[in-house]
């Protein structure tokens, strides 16, 4: 079935470091192919999107490209700030019915100050 | 527009009782959704709802039962408690087409002892 991996956290940067979240996938057919964010405390949120290969996404200085070839989505930041502090996940969007979406286990990134 | 909302926001139970999870939202959403997040296991679907009258089973459907009341209320309810069921409840809904992304409510945190 459609699986998504991504990489283990906690990822703990310094202000103004650069990011990168992997996250790789296994579908059939095009899936679409989401990162949501999740602050403490709160539902998760939509950060990016993209629907088709080649694609990028992008939102609040974050940005992740679809690539069908590699079959990931990594998500980056060129420099990330201490409100960046949250749980990030990875998603794929099935084509079936009621469109279930499959999440990755989430990436815990803490950024000092 | 108040989004998806759930309630309660927080409750405790005893092994054995039952309890409801009460799901809204006033997007004119199609489909609804019921996941539980633990921790290190990212989010697991319990139910779906694809439209109003219709509901499926997700990944970890035991010991769950759902209603779509309407368009606009999905709710879970847990007819015999078990600690294992201790988790936070999460409650999304998503317009139709594969560009559209979940929107989630706050979520419910639950104790089973």
């Amino acid at each position: 079935g459609n699986s998504v991996t991504q990489m283990e956290g906690p990822v703990t940067l310094s202000e103004e470091a650069f990011l990168t979240i992997n996250c790789t996938y296994t579908a059939t057919g095009y899936p679409s192919l989401f990162w949501y964010v999740q602050y403490p405390g709160e539902g998760l949120q939509l950060l990016l999107k993209a629907t088709k290969a080649d694609d990028k996404g992008s939102n609040k200085g974050f940005e992740a490209t679809y690539r069908k070839e590699t079959t990931s989505f990594h998500l980056e930041k060129g420099s990330v700030q201490v409100s960046d502090s949250a749980v990030y996940f990875c998603a794929l969007s099935e084509m079936t019915g009621g469109f279930k979406t499959i999440f990755g286990a989430g990436t815990r990134l803490f950024v000092k100050a | 527009n108040a989004g998806v909302t759930q309630t309660p926001k927080f409750q405790v139970l005893k092994t054995g009782q039952s309890m409801t999870l009460q799901c809204a939202q006033d997007m004119n959403h199609n489909s609804m959704y019921w996941y539980r997040q633990d921790p290190g296991m990212g989010l697991r679907l319990i139910y779906y709802s694809a439209s109003e009258g219709t509901t499926d089973k997700g990944e970890v459907p035991n010991g769950y039962n759902v209603s779509r009341l309407n368009k606009r209320e999905f709710s879970l309810r847990l007819e015999s408690a078990a600690p294992s069921q201790t988790s936070v409840y999460f409650c999304a809904s998503r317009g139709q087409g594969k560009l559209n992304e979940q929107f989630f409510g706050p979520g419910t945190r639950l104790t089973v002892l």
